[in-house]
């Protein structure tokens, strides 16, 4: 069974830019979920998609959104970059239906964002 | 809001030893804890999950305790080896408005293994 794969894996932009990042979970997985993750921070949630609605939002500015299409894919953007916006992005993926507790998360590898 | 602490930060130990590793969190209202390992610049690898009505789970050298009344949970790890060196992170499955919710993550413990 393949697992969560990210796309890109690196990129590199400049301030001012826009950024998408996509993630393909695992299949039958209904539910993705973004992080980012810097050494500052730590790990942080950014949002939950559940059958192509949001379902939960962390507390990121209004430049950070994603959406899911009806495969299940998800792809999150983040306009105007900010220097402080470099990271780790990750993606998880889970069921998201049934038993909450026992609805493991998924990490793709990530992608690395660097705004120079 | 939910806090998630661990401690030690880092770690370092010498091969064959059997350690534990602590996390904290400040709210019982969770559904799970997870633990997960993270190598340098990869993602995240699920180890153990605990759902919020147990007591504790296994695998392999792996065991992990979570006692929700104190807010805490433990990381056991038996007969370490140097495969073994990582970030090990923890995390507890908040709800939220959906019937799952989100991870909040404690900063990890970079564990090494020495030979």
């Amino acid at each position: 069974k393949a697992g969560v794969t990210q796309t890109p894996r690196y990129l590199i932009k400049t301030r001012g830019q826009q950024v998408t990042l996509s993630c393909s979970p695992i299949s039958g997985h209904r539910s993705v979920s973004w992080y980012q993750q810097t050494p500052g921070q730590g790990l942080q949630f950014l949002f939950e998609y559940f059958s192509e609605t949001q379902r939960n939002k962390g507390n990121f500015p209004g430049r950070f959104s994603g959406r899911q299409f009806s495969n299940s894919r998800s792809e999150m953007n983040v306009s105007t970059l900010e220097l402080g916006d470099s990271a780790l992005y990750l993606c998880a993926s889970s069921f998201g239906y049934g038993t909450a507790s026992t609805d493991t998360q998924y990490f793709g590898p990530g992608t690395r964002l660097t705004v120079l | 809001k939910q806090e998630v602490t661990q401690i030690p930060a880092a770690l370092s130990v010498p091969e064959g030893e059997n350690l534990v590793l602590n996390c904290s969190f400040t709210d019982s209202a969770i559904y799970n804890l997870q633990w997960f390992r993270q190598d340098p610049g990869k993602g995240l690898t699920s180890l153990l999950l605990i759902q919020s009505s147990q007591r504790e789970q296994t695998s392999g050298r792996l065991n992990a305790s979570l006692d929700k009344s104190s807010g805490r949970s433990t990381l056991y790890i038996a007969a370490s080896q140097p495969g073994d060196s990582a970030t090990y992170l923890c995390a507890v499955g908040e709800w939220g408005s959906g019937n799952t919710g989100k991870l909040i993550f404690g900063q990890g413990t970079t564990l090494q293994v020495k030979p």
